[in-house]
């Protein structure tokens, strides 16, 4: 039972190039989210998905996609990686709603030059 | 909007001592309250989750309660050791999910 592991653990982006992290999820839950962290701000909500097939919008959304085609997976995307878009990204999931605990996946240490 | 704020941003304590860790947030109409842990580098494991029909929950040597309509949270820690040198934060479950920007413990042997 890896609980939730993210791909990858670190990446070097130029301005303008895009890229998708990879979020998976072996205990079957139905809640997955995405967040990024930043020095002095906490962590913010990006997207979320409620099931296989969902998506809705979080706090920051702008400037990321996501899509859950597989009840494991949770994907982001940048498609015009931005300097500004430089952060650790956490995936996490969650059995229910808002009242359940959620698991966080380890983190995805992004650079954009 | 939310807002949720930890203070004080670091806390150094003596190995054996008890300690508080606070949480504020704005907006009352939650639905839980999380304490989680941070350590460097690495994701958040959660230590504690209060509904919010709920005034305190407990694990081990840690405590956490919650007063909704002053909007605010403590966490307890008895006996504090250096394991626990550790980021803690919290996070109010509303609409949305609101984190606070964390308290940075250490604890020093």
């Amino acid at each position: 039972n890896a609980g939730v592991t993210q791909t990858p653990k670190f990446r070097v982006l130029k301005t303008g190039q895009s890229m998708t992290l990879l979020c998976a999820q072996d205990m079957n839950h139905e809640y997955m989210y995405w967040y990024r962290q930043d020095p002095g701000m906490g962590l913010r909500l990006i997207h979320y998905s409620v099931g296989e097939g969902t998506t809705a919008k979080g706090e920051v959304p702008d400037g990321y996609n996501v899509s859950r085609l597989k009840k494991q997976n949770f994907l982001l995307g940048l498609e015009s990686a931005a300097p500004s878009q430089t952060s650790v990204y956490f995936c996490a999931s969650s059995w229910g709603d808002r009242s359940d605990t959620q698991y966080f996946g380890p983190g995805t240490r992004l650079t954009v030059l | 909007k939310q807002e949720v704020t930890q203070i004080p941003a670091a806390l150094s304590v003596p190995e054996g001592e008890n300690l508080v860790l606070n949480c504020s947030f704005t907006d009352s109409a939650i639905y839980n309250l999380q304490w989680f842990r941070q350590d460097p580098g690495k994701g958040l494991t959660s230590l504690l989750l209060i509904q919010s029909s709920q005034r305190e929950q407990t694990s081990g040597r840690l405590n956490a309660s919650l007063d909704k309509s002053s909007g605010r949270s403590t966490l307890y820690i008895a006996a504090s050791q250096p394991g626990d040198s550790a980021t803690y934060l919290c996070a109010v479950a509303g609409n949305q999910f609101y984190f606070g920007t964390g308290t940075s413990l250490t604890v020093i042997p």
